[in-house]
């Protein structure tokens, strides 16, 4: 069966570094689009991230624009999120998801 | 980017009796390849979301058929025909035809 199983996730001081990991598994990870959505303690779902299939479109939100790198290994059917720069607000819950399935999460704390 | 809108944001729903959650969205979710890249997600307490409806209307596996849902263009509307008690937590629609990906605000859902 498909599973997203995220990694990485931890304490870190402002201004620090944090790279997530996810491992794919159960389906064709070539053929699927990926994304990073992150989840704020208390509030609603937003989006990230964006890699195509092949890796050769990538996309961000406004607010990781510049600090976060996503990037994807077919060899190792897995997906990376490399945030630096990191502030309070980057405080959250990162999933990785293919639409249709999600990962655990992992969570990101963001504090001096 | 599109703007996804969701009414009303939290529901109190007797066990047995109907709920509908409002979904509207800035731009029209049609695609020019004739499909509408709108889903639904249930995120139950402690849990990742999880996919109810993709594409308006399809129930993903193992989605009871207690729930469907409707719309076209910009109205959306995900239905429980007859709520219980698991059917608790926050829904949120997403809309996946535009980059960025976006999410509404979240319906909160409780049970009488």
């Amino acid at each position: 069966q498909v599973q997203l199983v995220e990694s990485g996730g931890g304490l870190v001081k402002p201004g620090g570094s944090l790279r997530l990991s996810c491992a794919a598994s159960g389906f064709t990870f070539s053929d699927f689009y990926m994304t990073w959505i992150r989840q704020a303690p208390g509030k609603g779902l937003e989006w990230v991230s964006y890699i195509s299939s092949s890796g050769s479109t990538i996309y961000y939100a406004d607010s990781v624009k510049g600090r976060f790198t996503i990037s994807r290994d077919s060899a190792k059917n897995s997906l990376y999120l490399q945030m630096n720069s990191l502030r309070a607000e980057d405080t959250a819950v990162y999933y990785c998801t293919i639409l249709f399935y999600w990962g655990q999460g992992t969570l990101v704390t963001v504090s001096s | 980017d599109i703007v996804m809108t969701q009414t009303p944001l939290s529901l109190s729903v007797t066990p047995g009796q109907p709920a509908s959650i409002s979904c509207k969205s800035s731009q029209s979710l049609l695609h020019s390849d004739g499909r509408t890249y709108l889903y639904w997600y249930l995120q139950k307490p402690g849990q990742s979301p999880q996919l109810l409806i993709h594409e308006v209307s399809n129930r993903f596996s193992g989605v009871p058929d207690r729930f469907s849902g409707s719309g076209s263009g910009t109205d959306f509307t995900l239905k429980i025909s007859r709520v219980e008690a698991e059917d608790v937590g926050v829904y949120y629609c997403m809309q996946s035809i535009q980059l960025p990906h976006s999410f509404g605000q979240g319906t909160k859902l409780e049970i009488k």
